[in-house]
């Protein structure tokens, strides 16, 4: 099946600091990415839709230049969390689209961060 | 966005019995897909089984099956001769490609099983 990588895996930083989390599938091209934040316990919430050469589509609520969002090629898209604060502390879940009919996607091990 | 309820926060099963995880869901679309993901305590998002709206027929895995009703938007997840490895939280998901192909997550079903 399809790869797809994140880095890091866990990260801890200081309250004020901005950490970036990287997504790559690695064995396909990937025009579409999202991002997602899971909380503990708690499920998936999509937070943005990251295209390929264009800017990403946040949810709603979402605070844009907070969670900075660049998918600037085909395998790698980062996502950016700016000033973090201890409540931005959560599991982030990237996937990845694969072209071609059928949308498959495909989920990458996820990034732990804990802001402190 | 599309709504997607698990009723059910856990759920238990002795090893080799069969147990029934439900799924409702809300959608005014014609064209989506259903699927139900395992997720460990790893956190890795393993997909166990896919559904596409089109398809009368319900989709089968091995030992994972689904009950999937259309008219009713009910997608419940059957697993049979359950097996220690499958403890974990289960979450049911909707995507449609009308509305850009994000998934949306239900709750989650955790799932023991008693050895």
């Amino acid at each position: 099946g399809a790869v797809v990588s994140q880095h890091p895996s866990w990260v801890i930083c200081k309250s004020g600091t901005s950490v970036k989390i990287e997504c790559r599938s690695l064995d396909f091209q990937a025009t579409t990415m999202f991002w997602y934040r899971q909380f503990p316990k708690q499920s998936l919430m999509l937070m943005a839709t990251s295209n390929e050469g264009s800017k990403a589509t946040y949810e709603q609520g979402v605070e844009k230049d907070k969670f900075l969002i660049n998918h600037a090629s085909l395998t790698l898209s980062t996502l950016t969390v700016t000033s973090a604060h201890p409540e931005d502390s959560s599991f982030y879940i990237c996937s990845a689209q694969r072209p071609g009919g059928g949308y498959e996607q495909y989920f990458g091990p996820g990034t732990r961060l804990t802001v402190t | 966005a599309q709504t997607v309820t698990q009723s059910q926060p856990e759920m238990s099963v002795q090893e080799a019995e069969t147990v029934t995880l439900s799924c409702t869901y809300d959608t005014s679309e014609s064209d989506y897909y259903l699927f139900w993901y395992k997720q460990p305590p790893s956190r890795q998002m393993i997909l166990v089984i896919r559904q596409e709206a089109y398809k009368q027929q319900n989709a089968t895995e091995n030992r994972f099956s689904v009950n999937f009703q259309k008219a009713a938007k009910s997608f419940s997840l059957k697993i049979s001769d359950s097996q220690l490895g499958d403890a974990a939280m289960y979450f049911c998901a909707y995507r449609s490609p009308i509305t850009g192909n994000q998934f949306y997550f239900g709750t989650g079903t955790s799932l023991t099983v008693i050895p």
